[in-house]
């Protein structure tokens, strides 16, 4: 266990349900993330929260919808995805201005739009 | 922006040998630090080891050591005595010092599967 709890493990959704996903650490993190893992491809940044505060959307459809209440916790709202938005979805969080510290990351969530 | 790239999609390597693992990278800063993660199949990333750029010393956790060739922009792992345990996908990944965007992010490669067989 890293200390990042990431929930459901699996999803498996319909392309009109609206699901969340659920990601808490309890390491005193300020800096929390999405990543998109798919087969044969980067992991890819999806959002960046420092301090409760989106800093940066990378170029993410409004399907996705992150919300970030406090430092501890951080969601993925998902409506209306695509067979190919099916990934692993990881969260992880790090500590803001410290380069050299290791994020650490959640088990995922599999994701399946069918 | 940074790229980092993994050429080997898959390895392999007999229990108590040394595997090799490649990654390069692509940056125009000079201050930034290099991770390895390993990601078994229960899906948890979990770090192996990290390399600051501004020291030429290459970085060594027990039996997992780094070749880092700065000039040449290439940060491959060195697993030595090789374990069942040790079988998982490998990621290398680049994170900025520099803090324009205060973003943290981590760039990843496409990462490296690593066999080992008994």
């Amino acid at each position: 266990e890293t200390g990042v709890t990431q929930t459901p493990r699996h999803l498996v959704m319909g392309m009109t349900n609206k699901k969340s996903l659920k990601c808490e650490q309890h390491l005193g993190h300020n800096a929390m993330y999405w990543y998109k893992q798919s087969a044969k491809k980067p992991l890819e940044l999806m959002f960046v929260y420092n301090f409760k505060e989106q800093t940066e959307n990378n170029s993410v459809p409004s399907r996705f919808s992150p919300e970030c209440p406090n430092s501890s916790h951080l969601f993925l709202h998902l409506h209306t995805l695509q067979p190919e938005d099916s990934a692993l979805y990881l969260c992880a969080s790090s500590l803001v201005l410290a380069a050299n510290t290791e994020a650490f990351f959640g088990q995922g969530t599999r994701l399946t739009v069918v | 922006a940074q790229t980092v790239t993994q050429s080997q999609p898959e390895m392999s390597v007999q229990e108590a040998e040394t595997v090799t693992l490649s990654c390069t990278y692509d940056t125009s800063e000079s201050d930034y630090y290099l991770f390895w993660y390993k990601q078994p199949p229960s899906r948890q990333m979990i770090l192996v080891i990290r390399q600051e750029a501004y020291k030429q010393q290459n970085a060594t956790e027990n039996r997992f050591s780094v070749n880092f060739q700065k000039a040449a922009k290439s940060f491959s792992l060195k697993i030595s005595d090789s374990q069942l345990g040790d079988a998982a996908m490998y990621f290398c990944a680049y994170r900025s010092t520099y803090y324009g965007g205060a973003t943290n992010k981590l760039i990843f490669g496409t990462g490296t599967l690593l066999a080992v067989q008994p």
